[in-house]
């Protein structure tokens, strides 16, 4: 059975700091993996996607690694601002006999303080 | 593009009662899917849909949940004689074609059920 953990579960900062949010998922056997952001009370917005045949994927000042046979990613935020504050889960889309269900990591919960 | 629509946003029940929530995914999307999420925990997978046809439902999805997608466009997802433990955000998202082959996957703002 997939798992997918994020840790730290929670991460405050002061403005301007570059971070490293981690993820580590059980089985490699994965189609992609996505990061997405969550505000409070809110759907979630796909951030990033990586598929499984790539390292990286980039967008503005985010930056998603995959590396699969390890079972791990990283997503990188730049320059933090306030504005990036809420909680950041990472799933993986199971391979499973093509299984369309994404597995999920419980998140991260992100501050960025002023 | 209006994005992924759920109806309500909020409901409240008594224990016992019967709750349907409706999902509007975006027009072009053939695949639709339910996750389910609790506090401080992930979404977690429910159904997916490819049109009219639900391809996969999870163990989650006991026999009082019951989810439909009549005409390959809106969705609905029943629970009957709700339970404590079915309080949650039910997520509903779409993509187009196979999300695991790229394609985004885009989630509405979810319905919150809260039993009581």
């Amino acid at each position: 059975k997939q798992e997918v953990t994020q840790i730290p579960a929670a991460l405050s900062v002061p403005e301007g700091e570059n971070l490293v949010l981690n993820c580590s998922f059980t089985d490699s056997a994965i189609y992609n993996l996505q990061w997405f952001r969550q505000d409070p009370g809110k759907g979630l917005t796909s951030l990033l996607l990586i598929q499984s045949s790539q390292r990286e994927q980039t967008s503005g000042r985010l930056n998603a690694s995959l590396d699969k046979s390890s079972g791990r990613s990283t997503l990188y935020i730049a320059a933090s601002q306030p504005g990036d504050s809420a909680t950041y889960l990472c799933a993986v889309s199971a391979g499973q006999g093509g299984s369309e269900k994404l597995v999920f990591g419980k998140g991260m919960k992100l501050t960025v303080n002023p | 593009d209006t994005g992924v629509s759920q109806d309500p946003r909020h409901k409240i029940t008594k224990r016992g009662q019967n709750v349907t929530f409706r999902c509007d995914p975006i027009s072009e999307h053939n695949r639709l899917y339910w996750y389910r999420q609790t506090l401080g925990q992930g979404p977690e997978f429910l159904t997916y849909f490819q049109n009219e046809a639900q391809l996969e439902k999870s163990r989650l999805l006991s026999d009082r949940f019951s989810a439909e997608r009549p005409k390959g466009s809106f969705s609905t997802l029943e629970i009957q004689r709700t339970e404590q433990g079915d309080s949650a955000m039910y997520l509903c998202a779409s993509s187009l074609a196979w999300a695991h082959s790229g394609n985004t996957i885009y989630f509405g703002e979810g319905s919150w059920l809260t039993v009581v």
